[in-house]
């Protein structure tokens, strides 16, 4: 079955850091583009970052509010992708949703998503 | 950044009522934008993409049109099921960025 499962998620004080980890077994994962999308507590999506494939640089690009904080990485060999997310603030407590577009390969048409990992930022 | 604006923030309708949803663009997207679902404690859910292909699974029901920057996606007849937050995506410019939602409820 394709999926995405991630896991990571948990309490942090702020200016702590945490590493988040999205597997994707039965998915062809070193073809795909994958971004995380956040979203906090009671409010709407947010776009957090994006990883291409090593076949197109394995290029990474961010949303504004993390960028410098939070780095997208992938293993291709274990089909996981990551977030490591340093210097965190109560602004990111969210659910954290690894995301993909499965039917449009190397696109952000996102039809696959994982079901999300709490993060909270609190002392 | 493009800044998408949905509206209205609540509809209130009642089953088999038409569901007309709104998304502007701050400047053209052309035709790169998606529209998903999305239900308490799930995550969101693909239906249309690049303004008026309804994705694999979506019923005949949920149809998107528009271009450029003004977009609508329609609920022909509401089910029950149909009850839940709706998103609007642009993917033409980084940083990908997300409508505040329009929450679809039982009138």
């Amino acid at each position: 079955e394709v999926q995405l499962v991630e896991s990571g998620g948990g309490l942090v004080k702020p200016g702590g850091s945490l590493r988040l980890s999205c597997a994707a077994p039965g998915f062809s994962f070193s073809s795909a583009w994958m971004s995380w999308v956040r979203q906090a507590p009671g409010k709407g999506l947010e776009w957090v970052g994006r990883i291409k494939t090593k076949s197109d640089g394995g290029t990474t690009d961010y949303a504004a509010p993390v960028k410098g904080r939070f780095t997208v990485s992938r293993d291709d060999s274990k089909n996981t992708l990551y977030l490591q997310m340093s210097s965190l603030q109560t602004e990111d407590t969210a659910v954290y949703y690894c995301t993909t577009s499965f039917f449009q390969l190397r696109t952000s048409a996102f039809d696959l998503w994982g079901q999300g990992t709490m993060v909270t930022v609190s002392s | 950044e493009i800044v998408l604006t949905q509206s209205p923030a609540t509809l209130s309708l009642s089953p088999g009522e038409r569901a007309t949803l709104s998304c502007r663009a701050s400047q053209s997207v052309d035709i790169y934008l998606l529209w998903y679902q999305q239900k308490p404690g799930q995550a969101p859910r693909l239906l249309i993409y690049d303004a008026s292909n309804r994705a694999t699974g979506i019923p005949a029901r949920f149809s998107g049109s528009g271009s450029g920057t003004d977009f609508t996606l329609t609920i022909s007849s509401l089910e029950p099921e149909d009850f839940a937050v709706y998103y609007c995506q642009q993917r033409s410019n980084l940083p990908l960025t997300f409508g505040g939602g329009t929450k679809v409820e039982i009138k």
